[in-house]
């Protein structure tokens, strides 16, 4: 049982526009979420994070976006860059718990 | 300051044999947390070390084990190996206390392959 869903395995945007990357969840009783970025031969670094009391945060050309009622958050990148290209893990925490979903592979074309 | 390092970062093994895989946390840092990641897959959260405790386990057979010293350092180990096993294992640590998850830093990882 799935509980952190990204539906999209990969994602073409060009340079210089927005990247949205896009996560589901099904437990309720998750208190943050939280985006990591990884790229090849390296760990997931984090990215950003939000509280489930939140609907919105933002750090620099990151904001995540946070709908409880529908279950959903999205990352949104603007303006996208080279550099961004990496594989995007959404992630859900609850007691201590981190749980990733299967990630979404971003690649901005110059 | 260095941050969190696995080792061995790669290495190969025969089905049915054991493994042992060892974490250092980021200085500072009290739990460690193992995943496994296969290929195309996100990371599958393992189980969690803090004071020398697994304090939290998630969906893996009791072949896959661990301990934490009281340096935090960490071992993870996995008996009779099965060729599904293989994947690359990621070593987190970060603050008990900490809620928001800003302070889980990944390690590199350790891959191993089951043949």
């Amino acid at each position: 049982d799935q509980q952190v869903k990204q539906n999209s395995p990969s994602l073409s945007v060009q340079e210089g526009r927005i990247s949205i990357l896009n996560c589901d969840y099904t437990n309720s009783m998750f208190d943050y979420f939280l985006w990591y970025k990884k790229y090849p031969a390296e760990g997931p670094t984090f990215l950003i994070s939000i509280s489930s009391i939140k609907d919105k945060n933002e750090d620099g050309r990151f904001t995540v976006f946070l709908n409880k009622s529908a279950k959903h958050l999205s990352l949104h990148i603007v303006p996208s860059q080279p550099g961004d290209s990496a594989v995007y893990f959404c992630a859900a925490r609850a007691y201590d718990k981190v749980i990733f979903g299967p990630g979404t592979s971003l690649s901005v074309i110059p | 300051d260095a941050g969190v390092t696995q080792s061995p970062t790669h290495l190969i093994k025969t089905r049915g044999q054991q493994v042992t895989l060892r974490c250092s946390p980021k200085s500072g840092h009290d739990t460690v947390s193992w995943y496994q990641q296969a290929l195309g897959q996100g990371p599958q959260f393992i189980f969690q070390y803090y004071e020398e405790e697994e304090r939290q386990r998630g969906n893996f057979p009791d072949r896959f084990s661990g301990h934490q010293f009281p340096n935090y350092s960490s071992e993870l180990n996995v008996n009779a190996l099965l060729l599904g096993d293989s994947a690359l294992y990621l070593c987190a640590s970060s603050l008990f206390l900490d809620r928001a998850g800003n302070t889980i830093y990944f390690g590199e990882g350790s891959w191993l392959t089951v043949v």
